[in-house]
């Protein structure tokens, strides 16, 4: 079986461009969360998506907006891009609250 | 909100040695859970473990949810372990909030 897939797996902007980060979860699995680790840290958590709707929004600003498409997949955008947007972009997914939540491999956004 | 602290934040160990890995959190949590983070940055869960005790093959868990603790346990430790380990908490909200991490080095 598929785990949590992210794509992509690199990718290298310039400040002030804007991303979009792509997450599909594991078959069966409608909750899906985004995290931002950067060097050094734990994963800070940035959003999470439930039947399509937002469940759960971290401290980040309004330039991080996210959504959940009909099929479960998800896609986490950033605007205006900043240096310290640099991070590993985390992608997890789970049956719901109160089971277990698996990780994908990240995705790995360098801000130039 | 809920702080997660982990302890020690680094380690480093010879091969075929054991460790004990603790994290505390503040608060009383639905959920906690132990990842491994390889040097590629994916995290492995490890354990799915609000109370109680698990082991799976070297590795073991255990959860006191009354006094707020949890503790990882490696046994016969291999240079695949290095990497930082990382407890995260949640109170059914699916927004997971880790601990600080250690990193564990085992050299040959």
């Amino acid at each position: 079986d598929a785990g949590v897939t992210q794509s992509p797996t690199h990718l290298i902007k310039t400040r002030g461009q804007h991303v979009t980060l792509r997450c599909s979860p594991i078959s069966g699995h409608k909750s899906v969360s985004w995290y931002q680790q950067v060097l050094g840290q734990g994963p800070q958590f940035i959003f999470q998506y439930y039947e399509k709707e937002e469940r759960g929004r971290g401290n980040f600003p309004d330039r991080f907006s996210a959504r959940q498409f009909p099929n479960y997949s998800s896609e986490l955008n950033v605007n205006a891009l900043l240096l310290g947007d640099s991070a590993l972009y985390l992608c997890a997914s789970s049956l719901g609250s109160g089971n277990t939540i698996y990780f994908g491999e990240g995705s790995w956004l360098t801000v130039v | 909100g809920i702080q997660v602290e982990q302890s020690p934040p680094d380690l480093i160990l010879q091969e075929g040695a054991n460790s004990t890995l603790r994290c505390n959190f503040s608060d009383s949590v639905n959920n906690l859970q132990w990842f491994h983070q390889n040097p590629w940055g994916q995290l492995i869960n490890l354990f799915y473990i609000p109370s109680g005790t698990k082991q799976n093959g070297r590795l073991s868990a255990t959860t006191v949810a009354t006094e707020r603790y949890s503790l990882l346990y490696i046994s016969s430790s291999q240079t695949t372990d290095s990497g930082v380990y990382f407890c995260a908490v949640d109170n059914n909200t699916d927004k997971l909030i880790f601990g600080t991490g250690t990193r564990l080095q085992v050299f040959p």
